[in-house]
C-alpha cells in the first residue's frame, strides 16, 4: 500500500526565506510523486511532479522538489518566500499498480509573515 | 482552453437525503476522477472513471456512486446523506494518468 507523511500541518516563515515542506512517501514499487497547492475557496493546482529521470524537479511559482530514493522523501523547496505563497500544499504519490489512483498527505498550510 | 468545472459551487442538504454533484472535464480528457476533501482528513480517493467506465474506487460504502456521460462528463450521487459527508468534494481530469487537473470544488453541508 502506498502513502504519504507530511510533517508539519502548519509552517510559518518570514517573505524572503526559505520555504522547504516536507513529504515522506512508502510504496512497494518506484513511485511517481507530485506536489499541488490549494488557495483558500479553489481546487488543487499542480505544482510539480516526478515521474522519471532527473530526480531534481523544478515546477512552477519557483518551487522544486528532489526525490531521494534512499530517504523515501520528496520534500518542496523555494529559496525565498512571497507573500502569494500562502496556501495549503499537499504531496501525493501514485502508480500504475494502483489503477492511477493517487494518495494525498494531509497537507500543510504555508503562512508567509511580512 | 476552459478547466474543470463543477456545479453546484454549494449547496445544504439534510441527513437522509440525496444529493448530486456534477463535473465537466477538459476539453479531450477521457478520465474523471472525485475525491472527498473533509477537514482534517486531507483529500480521499473516491472514483475513477474512464471511457464511460468505472475503473477505480476508493474505499467508501456503496451509497456513493457516480457515472461518467458519453461526453466524458461525470456525476457523482450520494445517497442517505450522513453529517460526516460534509465535505468539498473535488472532481479531476486527466489525458495523461499522471497528471490531474482539478476543479473548484463543491462543498457540501449536511445538517
Amino acid at each position: 500500500a502506498q502513502s504519504v507523511t507530511q510533517l508539519g500541518s502548519h509552517v510559518s516563515v518570514s517573505e524572503g526565506a526559505l520555504v522547504l515542506l516536507r513529504c515522506n512517501y512508502s510504496s512497494s514499487v518506484p513511485p511517481y510523486l507530485f506536489w499541488y497547492v490549494q488557495y483558500p475557496n479553489q481546487g488543487l493546482q499542480l505544482l510539480l511532479k516526478y515521474t522519471t529521470g532527473a530526480t531534481l524537479v523544478k515546477g512552477i511559482n519557483g518551487f522544486e522538489a528532489e526525490f531521494k530514493k534512499s530517504e523515501t522523501s520528496f520534500h518542496l523547496t523555494k529559496p525565498s518566500a512571497h507573500m502569494s505563497d500562502a496556501a495549503e500544499y499537499f504531496c501525493a504519490v501514485s502508480d500504475r499498480d494502483t489503477g492511477n489512483q493517487f494518495y494525498f498527505g494531509t497537507g500543510t498550510s504555508l503562512t508567509v509573515i511580512p | 482552453e476552459a478547466g474543470v468545472t463543477q456545479s453546484p459551487t454549494h449547496l445544504i442538504k439534510t441527513r437522509g437525503q440525496q444529493v448530486t454533484l456534477r463535473c465537466s472535464p477538459i476539453s479531450g480528457h477521457t478520465s474523471v476522477y472525485w475525491y472527498q476533501q473533509a477537514l482534517g482528513l486531507g483529500l480521499q480517493f473516491l472514483l475513477w472513471y474512464d471511457e464511460g467506465e468505472e475503473r477505480n474506487r476508493g474505499n467508501f460504502p456503496p451509497r456513493f456512486s457516480g457515472r461518467q456521460f458519453p461526453n466524458y462528463s461525470s456525476e457523482l450521487n450520494v445517497n442517505a446523506l450522513e453529517l460526516e459527508d460534509s465535505a468539498l468534494y473535488l472532481c479531476a481530469s486527466s489525458l495523461e494518468w499522471y497528471e490531474q487537473y482539478f476543479g473548484p470544488g463543491t462543498r457540501l453541508t449536511v445538517t
